[in-house]
């Protein structure tokens, strides 16, 4: 079946602009995480969706991030008046369900901040 | 917090050699434990996990761990290396009593398969 999808899966952009990611989960997961993965931070956890519930936001490392997950499945992720520390490449996932269920990763967009 | 350390960020061995990849994990409470492979310009795919059954644990393409609660350790092991096992491999911690699933990182094992 199907994976998790990402969109765009390069992305090259000037400085202070913004950019919009674009997850689609798989079908019935109720659960979408997204990562961010760069050569200086590892991977890192941004935000996670669960259900209708309020989003974990604790990961993100300003207010210039957002995201949301409309009709409990596709997910954009927003980064506002971007900076070059935002370079990296951004990873999706979703699960069935929390906990001690595998994630399900998307191949990530590579976002480059010129 | 929790924490993961993988010793090693870069392990070489020779084709049909034993791969060991290490991976120590810091927790009040032992949470479940997954490792994860990343080939280039993909995702990350999921070798195997530990949620609570047996201690050992099997995976795909021949890759098992063992959760060693006395040592906080979850090594990862191959009996014998193929080119194709050449990639980078990520040790994860998801938090057994939030249960939330959000996974915490280790700094990823790039493994280097000689021929």
């Amino acid at each position: 079946g199907a994976g998790v999808s990402q969109s765009p899966s390069n992305k090259v952009t000037e400085k202070g602009k913004d950019v919009e990611l674009r997850c689609d989960p798989i079908s019935g997961h109720t659960a979408l995480y997204w990562y961010r993965q760069s050569l200086g931070q590892g991977l890192e956890f941004l935000i996670y969706f669960q259900g209708n519930s309020a989003p974990d936001k604790s990961g993100l490392p300003s207010d210039r991030f957002s995201a949301e997950r409309t009709g409990g499945s596709v997910s954009t992720l927003t980064i506002q008046r971007t900076q070059q520390e935002d370079s990296a490449v951004y990873l999706c996932a979703s699960s069935p369900d929390r906990g001690d269920q595998p994630q399900h990763f998307g191949d990530g967009t590579r976002l480059s901040i010129l | 917090a929790q924490s993961v350390t993988q010793l090693g960020s870069h392990v070489s061995v020779s084709e049909g050699a034993l791969v060991l990849l290490r991976c120590n994990y810091s927790s009040s409470v032992p949470p479940y434990l997954f490792w994860y492979v990343q080939y280039p310009n993909q995702g990350l795919q999921l070798l195997l996990k530990y949620t609570s059954a047996a201690t050992l644990v099997k995976g795909i393409n021949g890759f098992e761990a063992e959760f060693k609660k006395s040592e906080t350790s979850f090594h990862l092991t191959k009996p014998s290396a193929h080119m194709s096992d050449a990639a980078e491999y990520f040790c994860a911690v998801s938090d057994r009593i939030g249960n939330t699933g959000k996974l915490i990182f280790g700094q990823g094992t790039t493994l280097q398969v000689k021929p």
